[in-house]
């Protein structure tokens, strides 16, 4: 267990379709990221977030976005969706921005 | 584009012996780890290697790091069917601050 929780576990949307993910992580843990991993690949960096503030992104486009509460509750939002973006969404929290701790994933289908 | 590039892409080895994978990457490096993944869910941290250290060891885990020619390698001793799995090396690119890179991963297959 990492303590860093994703909802929901699986997810079908409908092209053009607007979706939020949910991450929750160890209290403490000051710096969330966010990576996208399509099948077969390696996970890709979408964005981090370090008390609440964006700190780095990716190659995605704006479309791909992110918030971080005060209470290590994190969000990643993906507006008119496309059929590219059907991935295993993860979710990791780190205290340091060093070792970083995953969630199990949300698995984003666009049909 | 990935930093990493992890060889070989798939292993398969039987119970008790060991697995060795690599990782080459392109750019100075904070660190370096490995992680595991089952079955295309969460990946599982399993070590950290600083860009000043040469050696880690955790339990049946060895790794090693050259930063001279920017390898790593993630030694598994006495392989166990429940190591099967997909095994991806991450760099902490320097200078930017937490943001993992990863390879496309090695795919490893134990058989009892």
């Amino acid at each position: 267990e990492t303590g860093v929780t994703q909802s929901p576990t699986h997810l079908i949307k409908t092209r053009g379709q607007q979706v939020t993910l949910r991450c929750s992580s160890q209290s403490g843990h000051n710096t969330v990221s966010w990576y996208q991993q399509a099948l077969g690949q390696g996970p890709q960096f979408i964005f981090q977030y370090y008390r609440e503030e964006e700190n780095g992104r990716g190659n995605f486009p704006p479309r791909f976005s992110g918030l971080q509460f005060p209470n290590y509750s994190s969000e990643l939002n993906v507006n008119a969706l496309e059929l590219d973006d059907s991935a295993l969404y993860l979710c990791a929290s780190s205290p340091d921005r060093t070792e970083a701790f995953f969630g199990q994933g949300t698995r984003l289908t666009v049909v | 584009s990935q930093q990493g590039e992890e060889d070989p892409q798939a292993l398969s080895i039987q119970e008790g012996e060991n697995a060795t994978m690599n990782c080459s990457y392109k750019t100075s490096i904070n660190n370096l780890q490995w992680y595991r993944q089952n079955s295309g869910r969460g990946l599982v941290h399993l070590i950290l290697i600083r860009s000043n250290e040469r050696e880690k060891h955790s339990g049946r885990l060895r790794v090693t790091l050259d930063t001279s020619k920017k390898s790593s390698s993630l030694l598994i001793t006495a392989s166990r069917a429940a190591d099967t799995a997909s095994y991806f090396c991450a760099t902490d690119i320097y200078n930017q601050g937490g943001k993992l890179i990863f390879g496309q991963g090695t795919e490893l297959s134990v058989k009892p």
